[in-house]
């Protein structure tokens, strides 16, 4: 069965940086864009991040809201997908989820308050 | 950015009635290999999103054919006949055509 799981997430203060990850099984892994999407508390999806595949040379794509904070990745030797966050800012607070868009993860918590 | 607007916010539906939501894009969907990439997401309560539609009216596998996809360019609908109380939910349309990419503000599909 397909399982994307993702760990990382806690409670940060403005300003600082955290790593979310997502280990992915069930599937060619090596052959899935694979995505970021977040969801404010009680508010609707929002996408964040997308990393394509190796013959389309890893390409990277960002929301406007955390370009040039926010870093995708991905290690296909370990079917992870990783999400690097700097510089947070209180409106990331959100449950994210780590996604290939036919599965789902179970999303993990990023809290950023003072 | 694309903006997809989902109407209506909210909808009302007695169990085995057929509800319709609309997605309009604020601009056309259509691909330059031809294909458009929209997708239906139902979200239920305290669960992550599931895939439903792809490509405008790809039903993802095992989604009942109750769920129908249709629309093209900018205007997109989803149709669920005869609902039944695991369709409530909140029903998000997302667009994978230009970057970035984008959901709808969300339909909460509830019973009266």
């Amino acid at each position: 069965a397909v399982q994307l799981v993702e760990s990382g997430g806690g409670l940060v203060q403005p300003k600082e940086s955290l790593k979310i990850s997502c280990a992915a099984s069930g599937f060619t892994f090596s052959n899935a864009a694979m995505y970021w999407v977040r969801q404010a508390p009680g508010k609707g999806l929002e996408w964040v991040a997308r990393i394509r595949t190796k013959p389309n040379n890893y390409a990277t794509y960002y929301a406007d809201s955390v370009k040039g904070r926010f870093t995708i990745s991905r290690d296909d030797s370990k079917s992870m997908v990783y999400l690097q966050m700097d510089n947070l800012k209180t409106e990331d607070t959100a449950m994210y989820y780590c996604t290939a868009l036919a599965y789902w993860g179970q999303g993990t918590l990023v809290t950023v308050s003072s | 950015d694309v903006v997809l607007t989902q109407t209506p916010v909210s909808l009302s539906v007695t169990l085995g009635d057929q509800a319709s939501i609309s997605c309009r894009s604020s601009q056309s969907l259509e691909y330059s290999d031809g294909y458009t990439y929209l997708e239906w997401y139902l979200q239920k309560p305290g669960q992550s999103p599931q895939l439903l539609i792809y490509e405008v009216s790809n039903r993802f596998s095992g989604v009942p054919d109750r769920f129908i996809g249709s629309g093209s360019g900018t205007d997109f609908t989803l149709k669920i006949s005869r609902v039944e109380p695991e369709d409530l939910g909140v029903y998000y349309c997302f667009q994978a055509t230009h970057d970035p990419y984008t959901f709808g503000a969300g339909t909460k599909l509830e019973l009266k």
